[in-house]
């Protein structure tokens, strides 16, 4: 069991410019959800998607940020463009969600950590 | 909205004491309340998944109890150790996902 992958592990780039976070799930999760983790909020739930498909996106902070997963295996969150506000480290989860079962817990990846000068 | 807060923020002891981490929550319509430890550096491990119709749940040295009426959930620790020093969150998954507390940092020292 490989675990939740996320890459890059760090980031540092300027403000303005865009910026990718990519994950990968662990085979077989039908969900999957991405977090943001700072001093001052702790941890926020950002996007949550079922079967690829996004189900709520209301933590998304604002237009300059986006997250899309095209298969089962892989989903990105862009931030475009970037400011120093967003700096945190952002977390992927996945889990098997099957309606009914409220059992499987949340595996998380190691997070990227994300500073914008 | 749901909010989670746990007490204390911080918490240093010595090896091989027993301790608890207190959790509490404002909405108690919840599907699950799970306990997570992290690591510096490192993303959440999951400790203990307590349902909703569940009273406790217990691993090894952890147990973790649940008081849906009370909004209230404890993190039990027996017999501490060095390597159970990091930062313990708890959790309640509801209709929106998963809210966090802020979490407890803990130290243990030899």
């Amino acid at each position: 069991d490989a675990g939740v992958i996320q890459s890059p592990r760090h980031e540092v780039t300027e403000m303005g410019q865009e910026v990718t976070l990519r994950c990968k799930p662990i085979s077989g999760h039908n969900s999957l959800f991405w977090y943001r983790q700072t001093m001052m909020r702790g941890l926020e739930l950002l996007i949550y998607f079922n079967n690829n498909v996004p189900i709520d996106d209301s933590g998304m902070p604002e237009d300059r940020f986006s997250a899309k997963m095209p298969n089962a295996s892989f989903s990105t969150l862009k931030i475009q463009p970037s400011e120093p506000r967003d700096s945190a480290v952002y977390f992927c989860a996945s889990t098997q969600t099957t309606p009914g079962d409220s059992n499987q817990p949340q595996h998380f990846g190691d997070g990227t950590r994300l500073s914008i000068l | 909205k749901q909010e989670v807060t746990q007490i204390p923020a911080a918490l240093s002891v010595p090896e091989g004491e027993n301790l608890v981490l207190n959790c509490s929550f404002t909405d108690s319509a919840i599907y699950n309340l799970q306990w997570f430890r992290q690591d510096p550096g490192k993303g959440l491990t999951s400790l203990l998944l307590i349902q909703s119709s569940q009273r406790e749940q217990t691993s090894g040295r952890l147990n973790a109890s649940l008081d849906k009426s009370s909004g209230r959930s404890t993190l039990y620790i027996a017999a501490s150790q060095p390597g159970d020093s990091a930062t313990y969150l708890c959790a309640t998954l509801g209709p929106v996902g998963l809210i966090f507390g802020t979490g407890t940092r803990l130290q243990v020292f030899p």
